[in-house]
């Protein structure tokens, strides 16, 4: 079955840099598909971040272009957020999920508060 | 970006009863996908390709629409139905979610 995991540091500092990983079980990220970051707001809106699709390529949301990174580990099957200066308007949940144009399988997420 | 405009926001249905919600697409869209999310649990891939149903999904749930107009609908209220509802779209980047319909039971 397939399963993904998040982790990160629960707390952050205003501009600083926010990293996360995901850790994906029950099959290759190498294989298919593409692997995404999505936030959920306090407030309960939805974002798309961005993916790393299973051939290494990125692709990410406009709206972050400049601050956003995932990158990934193929030896671990994990990938990872990075997310550079952060305000308080990162506060939210994180989510990876599976999927290129749906999402069939997501994490169970990981709350990332940004507070001084 | 594509936006994605539910309605109505939240709702309320008795059991039994017919239930349906909307999702317009600012652009119009190939395909919509429907995602259900339960409080403080993930989102959940519920209906794909606009009208096929994720695996382990009720059959008196549909999905339907084109362009820029879908529904999701519930033929018969269950309880288990309460939840937050969400559309997204994926035809063009970045891919962008509705704001959620919130369905209670009455």
């Amino acid at each position: 079955d397939v399963q993904l995991q998040e982790s990160g540091p629960g707390l952050v500092k205003p501009s600083q840099s926010l990293s996360l990983t995901c850790t994906v079980t029950g099959y290759s990220i190498t294989s298919d598909y593409a692997w995404n970051w999505i936030r959920q707001f306090p407030g309960n809106k939805l974002e798309w971040m961005g993916y790393i699709s299973y051939s290494g390529s990125t692709s990410y949301n406009p709206s972050l272009k400049s601050r956003i990174s995932i990158t990934r580990d193929t030896s671990k099957n994990q990938f990872f957020l990075q997310l550079n200066s952060v305000t308080t308007e990162d506060t939210a949940t994180y989510y990876c999920a599976r999927g290129l144009r749906l999402f069939d399988y997501w994490g169970q997420g990981t709350t990332l508060t940004v507070s001084s | 970006e594509n936006v994605l405009t539910q309605s109505p926001a939240i709702m309320s249905a008795s059991l039994g009863e017919k239930v349906t919600m909307s999702c317009r697409a600012s652009s119009s869209v190939n395909y919509m996908y429907w995602y259900q999310q339960k409080s403080d649990a993930s989102p959940k891939l519920w209906i794909y390709y606009t009208s096929n149903l994720a695996p382990g999904v009720p059959a008196r749930f549909s999905g339907s629409g084109s362009g820029n107009s879908y529904s999701l609908t519930i033929s018969s209220m269950e309880g288990e139905d309460a939840a937050t509802y969400y559309c997204q779209q994926f035809t063009s980047s970045p891919s962008t979610f509705g704001s959620g319909t919130k369905l209670e039971i009455k």
